[in-house]
């Protein structure tokens, strides 16, 4: 079974400064997606960020950034220019690319404090 | 925009009671989810569905069971509800195509507490 884990129960970082979230996984499958959701106050599951397993190229999107490492199943979420919106829950989580379901497996999340 | 919608945003319950959580989703998702979110723990899978009429067990369905009439709602039953089930449960739907771009799309959950 595939397991994600999140070391960083919670981290602070100041408004428009870098913070690095990590997450680490285990699975035995070469071919799977990994995510990074937000889960503001509002309790609302935003996909932040995706990338797939057999693209080398770490996924961007526009403040957000992955460092994905497919050797040692390390897939770290980098914020840029932190905002006060950027406060929330974030969780990682694990997709197999095969099979039947689309089942995600979550880490423990990440409570990310924005500081003004 | 896909729309999950969940039935109650707040709910609260006595213990022995049968509960149900009600789902639904408006894409023609053929995959439904309910997950467990618990502080500390992250979210735990209960039970999913890939078809109407069919479910399978996720890592936690120990206390739960799950209906699936019609393929827009999914719904989680509480048989004897217990203070141990009190949490925020999450309901989630996915096209069941195994694409890429397509991703899982959650509801805004129900704070459930059992007393």
């Amino acid at each position: 079974a595939q397991t994600v884990t999140q070391s960083q129960p919670e981290m602070s970082v100041q408004e428009a400064e870098t913070v690095t979230l990590s997450c680490t996984y285990d699975t035995s499958e070469s071919d799977y997606y990994l995510f990074w959701y937000k889960q503001p106050p509002s309790r609302q599951m935003i996909l932040v960020i995706r990338q797939e397993a057999y693209k080398q190229q770490n996924a961007t999107e526009n403040r957000f950034s992955v460092n994905f490492q497919k050797a040692a199943k390390s897939f770290s979420l980098k914020i840029s220019d932190s905002q006060l919106g950027d406060a929330a829950m974030y969780f990682c989580a694990y997709r197999s690319a095969t099979g039947g379901s689309e089942k995600l497996v979550f880490g423990k999340g990440t409570k990310l404090t924005v500081n003004p | 925009d896909v729309k999950v919608t969940q039935s109650s945003r707040y709910l609260v319950k006595r213990t022995g009671e049968k509960v149900f959580l009600e789902c639904v989703q408006d894409m023609d998702h053929e995959n439904m989810f309910w997950y467990r979110q618990d502080p500390g723990l992250g979210l735990r899978l209960i039970y999913f569905s890939y078809d109407v009429k069919m479910k399978e067990k996720g890592d936690i369905p120990e206390g739960y069971s799950v209906s699936r009439e019609k393929k827009e709602r999914f719904s989680l039953i509480l048989e004897s509800a217990s203070t141990n089930q009190t949490s925020m449960y999450l309901c989630a739907s996915s096209s069941g195509r195994l694409l890429y771009n397509s991703p899982i799309h959650f509801g805004n959950g129900t704070r459930l507490t059992v007393t």
